[in-house]
């Protein structure tokens, strides 16, 4: 069965500052692989994916996350975030031969002025 | 639909009463997945439906809890005998076929508070 880790339970950042939210998979077989994003009193909302291809995958808001098969894991960055990008951002996998997504624990990101 | 849609969007029932929520995908999308968001727990996974049938049921917590999907659409989730410990909000996904893949797209959700 697949799992996430999601190491990092929150996460403060000044704003304009660079963010990566750490995320690592454990899975017997290839994978797809999400973040998802709930901004306060909102629901999901799809942030990005990986499902082939590229490794380095573009997503909405300026947000980006690099596939690493050796490592196992696909880290969320930012170069700048808003104060805006206050959220919860999960990280989701969902094995290949099986379409079961799994969800981390979630990373609050906290920016402040 | 243009969205998942979910009713109702709160509800506040007493210890032992039956519930029940339910899911009305976007048009046109054949799998359907229940979660439950309770705070500090992350999201956890309920249940996953492909057409009207249920490959995946393994998160259902209980007997207690059950869900079914008629017409490959709507899709009710029923707790019963419900308990302080089922206080969550529960999540509807639908998905389409992306490389083959199902991406899914959420409800807002319903906020079950057990009294």
């Amino acid at each position: 069965a697949q799992s996430v880790t999601q190491l990092d339970s929150q996460v403060p950042v000044f704003e304009e500052a660079p963010v990566e939210l750490r995320c690592n998979y454990s899975s017997s077989v290839s994978v797809y692989l999400f973040w998802y994003v709930q901004y306060p009193n909102q629901g999901l909302q799809l942030l990005l994916k990986y499902l082939s291809g590229s490794t380095l995958v573009k997503g909405i808001n300026g947000f980006e996350a690099e596939f690493n098969k050796s490592q196992t894991s696909f880290h969320l960055r930012k170069p700048s975030v808003h104060i805006s990008d206050t959220a919860e951002y999960f990280c989701a996998v969902m094995n290949t031969g099986f379409q079961k997504l799994v969800f981390g624990t979630g990373t609050r990101l906290l920016v402040s002025p | 639909g243009a969205g998942v849609s979910q009713s109702p969007s709160n509800k506040v029932t007493e210890k032992g009463k039956d519930v029940e929520l339910r899911c009305d995908p976007i048009s046109g999308h054949t799998a359907l997945y229940w979660y439950r968001q309770s705070l500090g727990q992350g999201l956890e996974f309920l249940i996953y439906f492909q057409g009207n049938s249920a490959p995946d049921k393994s998160g259902l917590p209980s007997d207690r809890f059950s869900a079914e999907r008629t017409g490959g659409s709507v899709s009710t989730l029923t707790i019963q005998r419900t308990q302080q410990e089922d206080s969550a909000v529960y999540l509807c996904a639908s998905s389409s076929r992306q490389s083959g893949a199902n991406v899914l797209t959420f409800g807002a959700g319903s906020r079950l508070t057990v009294l």
